[in-house]
Order: structure tokens, then C-alpha cells, then sequence
């Protein structure tokens, strides 16, 4: 099936200590992205990838950090994460060659930091 | 910010009517897509309009863009409670890199059974 694989789903941790998201795709999409969703503000971008080694900011990237190494792969990583970052995380991807394809998203990492 | 936003915040309606919501943007878009998310789950793609196009179906999708007022409506026919979600537009402007998509904030669609 083809799908967008996030986890943890839920994960609670403490300000300060450095976490990872996963996020994985297996639908041999060049294009992957980060957003996170909080109330009243919709979902923002965070980081997103065209391709292999190729990644670019988005409106919030401020205390994240992504890699693409391989395609399939494109985690999300908090160095030192702070309460401000207690939010819902959504990894999405698509065929990325085409200004009109569609977004598959996973289906979210609720995270709360205390 | 070129962020497209939706309106109505909410809406609640029967079973069987129509919902239409609205979204607005601010620059010149290449594309804008309607997702759907039902509570606390991911996003599904629903419908895209490109720039070019003035209306378009699925189902009972109906989608219209009007460049011009630099917005786009969707309209569900016949609602059913299982369409009880938020709906999204988000936009693609022109000129900007094709991974930079713009999401609104939102229209929680209630329909009552």
C-alpha cells in the first residue's frame, strides 16, 4: 500500500532533550516536507527536500534539523526542543517533478514538550 | 505571508444540504489544492484547479477559481455526516519553487445526520 509512515505517533519528552521523528515514504517520491499544525495557525512548513541532499527552510525552521540521505527517509530532528514546539507534525511527499502533484500526507506525531 | 485563507472558521449544516467554503489568497498562483482532514489524522488531497481553469468537478466536488478576486470555492452537494472534517486550500504561487505549498487555516465542516 502505498503510504506515508511517521512515528512515533505520540511522544511526550522534556525540554532540552533531543528527539528524532521518522518519516518514510514508499512511493519513490523525490519531494518530501515537513509541516507542523497548531490552533489557529494551520499548517506552517517547516523543512522540505527536492530531492537526495537537497533540502531548503520553510516558514518555521527555526530549532529543527532534516536530513535526505536517502530517498525514502527524510527525518525530523530537535536538537533541544522547548515547549513552543509542543505541536502536531505532519511529514508529506509527492512526485516533486511536476508544479501539480498532489501531497500524500502521513498521518501525523503529536508531540508534547514539558 | 501568502498563506490562503479559508472562510467560514466553522460551518454546521444538515445532512443533504450543500456546504461551500471559500478561501482567499494574496499573490499570483500557479495551482490551488483542496485537502480534506478528518480530526487529528493527515491530510488527503481532494481537488487541484490550475490558473488556467475556472471550475472544476469531482463527484460531488464542485471547485471554482476566480484569479481575478484571487480566490476559489468548494462546494460539497448533498453532505453527508462521514464529509465532517477541515478543509484546506492551499496554494502554490507563481515564480516560487515548486516545494513551497501554502496551507490556510481551515474550515470545520460539521454536517449533522
Amino acid at each position: 500500500e502505498a503510504q506515508v509512515t511517521q512515528n512515533p505517533r505520540y511522544l511526550i519528552t522534556v525540554t532540552g532533550k533531543k528527539l528524532t521523528v521518522t518519516c518514510s515514504q514508499n512511493m519513490n517520491h523525490e519531494y518530501m516536507s515537513w509541516y507542523r499544525q497548531d490552533p489557529g495557525l494551520g499548517l506552517r512548513q517547516i523543512y522540505y527536500s527536492m530531492n537526495v541532499e537537497v533540502t531548503d527552510k520553510g516558514d518555521v525552521p527555526e530549532g529543527y534539523k532534516v536530513s535526505r540521505k536517502e530517498k525514502r527517509n527524510f527525518p525530523l530532528i530537535l536538537e533541544s526542543p522547548s515547549p513552543n514546539q509542543t505541536s502536531l507534525y505532519f511529514c508529506a511527499s509527492s512526485l516533486g517533478d511536476r508544479e501539480n502533484s498532489p501531497l500524500h500526507f502521513g498521518n501525523g506525531t503529536r508531540l508534547t514538550v514539558t | 505571508s501568502q498563506q490562503g485563507e479559508e472562510d467560514p472558521q466553522a460551518l454546521s449544516i444538515q445532512e443533504g444540504e450543500n456546504a461551500t467554503m471559500n478561501c482567499s489568497y494574496k499573490t499570483s498562483i500557479n495551482n490551488l489544492q483542496w485537502y480534506r482532514q478528518n480530526s487529528g489524522r493527515g491530510l488527503v488531497h481532494l481537488i487541484l484547479i490550475r490558473s488556467n481553469e475556472r471550475e472544476k468537478h469531482s463527484g460531488r466536488l464542485r471547485v471554482t477559481l476566480d484569479t481575478s478576486k484571487k480566490s476559489s470555492s468548494l462546494l460539497i452537494t448533498a453532505s453527508r455526516a462521514a464529509d465532517t472534517a477541515s478543509y484546506f486550500c492551499a496554494t502554490r504561487s507563481r515564480g516560487s519553487t515548486l516545494g513551497r505549498l501554502y496551507f490556510g487555516r481551515g474550515t470545520q465542516l460539521t454536517v449533522w445526520p
